[in-house]
């Protein structure tokens, strides 16, 4: 399988600090999505990254891919309350194109 | 827009007894698939279609079956329930093609099979 792992699985910050997220996984991609999840809803996408770019940026967040090191991580800047979630990154794979793989994910707690 | 709409959004089934998971989107989105989450397991997919008339299985496709007819929908069928479904469902859909796009997620039906 090339599942992505999110490390880490749970996290606790103050608002204003900055939170990140890794995901790893197994196989050659095209593309890696990260997605935010609140209670009891459904996934909410929050940025793609293809396989050709290294660095992306949306608002307050920023994702970084390093394919040799078959990883990303999710870097959310001056958090808010708000953004408590649950956070997934998802693969489409080279070979495995239209599957969509995601990982455990990592759960967000930001106190007020 | 409604987006990704699953109906319904909770249901109890007894062991052995068959339902069918609803899922519509208006978006025109040839992409659609089906997941379970489970807890700690993140989302596995089930099974996934590209167009009407054409599906095929993800990673954990037994006890499941789908069809297509419609570009719009896009049921999830459980054959003979078993307590191992028990799980949160979700449907998305998306566009296929040679270029990335995100997934439109519903909201879930929660399933317990007792």
């Amino acid at each position: 399988s090339q599942q992505g792992e999110e490390d880490p699985q749970a996290l606790s910050i103050q608002e204003g600090e900055n939170a990140t997220m890794n995901c790893s996984y197994k196989t050659s991609i095209n593309n890696l999505q990260w997605y935010r999840q609140n209670s009891g809803r459904g996934l909410v996408h929050l940025i793609l990254i293809r396989s050709n770019e290294r660095e992306k940026h949306s608002g307050r967040l920023r994702v970084t891919l390093d394919t040799s090191k078959k990883s990303s991580s999710l870097l959310i800047t001056a958090s808010r309350a708000a953004d408590t979630a649950s956070y997934f990154c998802a693969t489409e794979g080279v070979y495995n194109f239209n599957k969509f793989y995601f990982g455990s994910g990592t759960k967000l707690n930001v106190k007020p | 827009n409604a987006g990704v709409t699953q109906t319904p959004k909770f249901q109890v089934l007894k062991t052995g007894q068959s339902m069918t998971l609803q899922c519509a989107q208006d978006m025109n989105h040839e992409y659609m698939s089906w997941y379970r989450q489970d807890p700690g397991m993140g989302l596995r997919l089930i099974h996934y279609s590209v167009g009407a008339g054409i599906t095929d299985q993800g990673e954990v496709p037994n006890g499941y079956n789908v069809s297509r007819s419609t570009t719009e929908d896009f049921p999830l069928r459980l054959l003979s329930a078993a307590p191992s479904q028990t799980s949160v469902y979700f449907c998305a859909s998306g566009v296929t093609g040679a270029v990335a796009s995100p997934l439109h997620f519903g909201n879930g039906t929660r399933l317990t099979v007792t």
